[in-house]
């Protein structure tokens, strides 16, 4: 079956940076793309971004694409995601989702449908 | 900047039906936007439950149905149950990348 399990928490500084990982199995890795989406305490969801592991193509917010990095390793079925920068307010839940169709170029091909378990992000000082 | 739109919370009994809505800053919400409807419960990661507007997943219970409605994309809960107490995203795709709606707390009273 598929499952993604993401990293462990993490506690950054400000300014610092955070690689989280979300380590997949149970389908073809490079078949499907993921997405990135996170929580702050108490708040709503947002969409950080999509990357194909099948091409490589990405895709992020604008109000985070200068500090983001999506990549994934298929020699391990893992995607990563890395923030840098960090603020007070990118504390928050970080989930990884599996896209339920397969060969999408863009992220609006096939909605994410398998998630991670998420990881906490806490920055402070 | 973009923003999506839902009502903050709504209350339904057990066995009604209520109908949450998406509305989109920039203006009517059509198909193209490729709404997306998640549930989410406390502790719990997101759970997708309707894709394209109305696609539904093997998992979504029958009762929910997606749809568009006056400009705004529509979530309906028929038949409502004590499970569906939960938190609902909607999200819509704006050329390149999805922006989360609000999101609606629904209580089931």
């Amino acid at each position: 079956q598929v499952q993604l399990v993401q990293s462990g928490a993490e506690v950054k500084k400000p300014g610092a940076s955070v690689k989280l990982s979300c380590k997949t199995s149970g389908y073809t890795f490079t078949n499907y793309g993921i997405t990135w989406v996170r929580q702050a305490p108490g708040q709503g969801l947002e969409w950080m971004g999509w990357i194909s592991a099948y091409n490589g193509n990405t895709n992020h917010a604008q109000n985070l694409q200068d500090r983001v990095t999506m990549t994934t390793d298929t020699s391990t079925s893992t995607a990563y995601m890395e923030l840098r920068s960090l603020r007070s307010d990118d504390t928050a839940i970080y989930f990884c989702a599996r896209d339920w169709g397969a060969y999408c170029s863009r992220p609006s091909c096939t909605p994410a449908a398998y998630w991670g378990q998420g990881t906490l992000v806490t920055v402070s000082s | 900047q973009t923003v999506v739109t839902q009502e903050p919370s709504l209350t339904v009994s057990p066995g009604g039906t209520v109908t949450l809505t998406c509305a989109s800053s920039t203006g009517a919400v059509t198909s193209s936007y490729y709404p997306n409807w998640i549930q989410q419960k406390p502790g719990q990661p997101p759970r997708t439950l309707i894709y394209s507007t109305t696609i539904k997943f093997s998992w979504t219970p029958a009762r929910f149905s997606g749809s568009l409605l006056g400009g705004k994309a529509a979530l309906t809960l028929s038949g409502v149950q004590p499970e569906d107490e939960a938190e609902y995203y909607c999200l819509l795709y704006y050329g390149g990348a999805y922006v989360c709606g609000s999101g609606t707390k629904v209580s089931v009273l």
